[in-house]
């Protein structure tokens, strides 16, 4: 079973923080991706990577950045966390080309930033 | 531009009837499409996938039907469970693209025991 970690699954920030979000997948996966999830807006593409060291962004890479230095783990950083990032934060996986196209996702971490 | 949508935020079925959760697209390059399931604090698990090469999948108690031609795709559920209310996401992408998947804003589905 392919298996996506996500370290923190509650955080409160406060606003101005650096805030890291941290994701491990253990199916030596070669792309990893960021989302959110806000109510009516479904899911919606912050960074991906496709490759170590390789990242595009998606929709709404505003406020954020990510890190790849291994290809199990994709971190995605808030630089300076403001309220309107309080949301649901999806890291997923998937092995990429022809194989797979099914993307693989942890189990989320709730931020909430006060 | 929403290139994948679903038009209905919420569906209420009765439990033992189907449940039926359809889903648009306008990208004419998308090829490979995906339902996802996600209940409250978790994170979205696959459910069931079909290639543009075909127009029907099927998994147990889950069908998913595509008709190229009109752009859509929906999910049968035969019978729904109560333990089936979750939120479903439809998505799409083109193999041998991007590697990203596009999302659809999610259905809600309550099944009323």
């Amino acid at each position: 079973d392919v298996k996506v970690t996500q370290s923190s699954r509650y955080l409160v920030k406060r606003t101005g923080e650096k805030v890291f979000l941290e994701c491990v997948q253990d199916m030596d996966h070669e792309n990893m991706f960021w989302y959110r999830q806000d109510p009516g807006l479904g899911l919606r593409l912050i960074y991906f990577s496709y490759d170590v060291k390789m990242k595009e962004k998606g929709d709404i890479p505003e406020g954020y950045s990510v890190s790849r230095e291994k290809k199990e783990r994709f971190s995605l950083i808030l630089e300076s966390a403001s309220t309107n990032q309080t949301s649901m934060y999806l890291c997923a996986s998937s092995l990429g080309g022809a194989s797979g196209n099914t993307i693989y996702f942890g189990e989320g971490s709730w931020l909430t930033v006060v | 531009d929403q290139q994948v949508k679903q038009n209905s935020p919420s569906l209420s079925v009765q439990e033992g009837r189907i449940s039926i959760l359809n889903c648009d697209y306008t990208n004419s390059m998308f090829d490979y499409f995906l339902w996802y399931k996600k209940y409250p604090a978790e994170g979205p698990t696959f459910l069931i996938s079909i290639s543009s090469i075909k127009d029907k999948n099927e998994d147990g108690r889950f069908t998913v039907f595509l008709n190229k031609s009109a752009k859509h795709l929906s999910l049968h559920i035969v019978p729904s469970q109560p333990g089936d209310s979750a939120v479903y996401f439809c998505a799409a992408l083109t193999q041998g693209g991007s590697e990203k998947l596009v999302f659809g804003k999610g259905t809600k589905l309550t099944v009323n025991p």
